[in-house]
């Protein structure tokens, strides 16, 4: 079974400090896809990233990294010169290999809310 | 691209009636539909997957008969929440999926609709 562990519940950071949330996933699969999304308070999900299994490259994107560790089964996300409007709920969450159909399903890790205090 | 709406995005009913909230992809054919639950400060929860002119497949725990999954067209899933209870008040959302063009089929989710069953 798959499992996605986001350890932080709750993360506040000054705003303009660098601020890492953590993600680490459990499965069998040997092909897989992570992904991070936002939830800002309106509710609607953001997505931010997409890594598959085969791909241990580090990303970078404006004030966004992540880091994905297969050796610690961690895909880590950092936030660098925290802004308020990087306050939101991040979830991490893993999907097995897609079928055909695109029926696969994604795991959700049970989130961590961000604060950034002006 | 890939935008997915829902109907509504509020709704606030009396414990015994039922409701219909509606998940469309606007411009694209979404093969497969996903519906989550989220409670309040937790994380998505899959309830069922749906693909087009077949039944959904239900997440173990989560009532058929409660929660009626309808995928009649390519671009339109509705849930009904049947004989609502305060319980049952959450935040739904849903997510298409499109298998056109090569995998992986990504997951474009709608901005959710909260529903306060009094």
């Amino acid at each position: 079974a798959q499992k996605v562990t986001q350890a932080q519940t709750e993360i506040s950071v000054v705003e303009k400090e660098d601020v890492t949330l953590d993600c680490v996933y459990e499965t069998r699969d040997t092909t897989y896809y992570l992904f991070w999304y936002k939830q800002p308070p309106s509710g609607e999900l953001v997505f931010l990233i997409r890594r598959n299994s085969f791909d241990e490259q580090n990303e970078i994107s404006g004030r966004y990294s992540w880091n994905f560790q297969k050796s610690t089964s961690s895909f880590n996300f950092t936030i660098t010169a925290s802004q308020v409007v990087d306050s939101a709920v991040y979830f991490c969450a893993l999907s097995e290999a897609v079928s055909n159909f695109g029926n696969e399903k994604l795991t959700f890790g049970t989130g961590t809310r961000l604060t950034i205090i002006p | 691209g890939a935008v997915v709406s829902q109907h509504p995005s509020r709704v606030i009913c009396k414990s015994g009636t039922s409701v219909k909230i509606e998940c469309r992809s606007l411009d694209f054919q979404a093969t497969t539909m996903f519906w989550y639950r989220q409670f309040p400060k937790k994380s998505l929860m899959l309830m069922a997957t749906s693909n087009e002119g077949s039944k959904a497949t239900y997440e173990q725990g989560v009532e058929k008969d409660k929660f009626l999954i309808n995928h009649a067209s390519l671009t339109l899933s509705t849930l009904t929440v049947t004989s609502a209870h305060p319980e049952d008040s959450s935040f739904y959302i849903c997510s298409a999926s499109s298998t056109s063009g090569l995998p992986p089929y990504e997951q474009y989710f709608g901005p959710g609709t909260r529903l306060t069953v009094t």
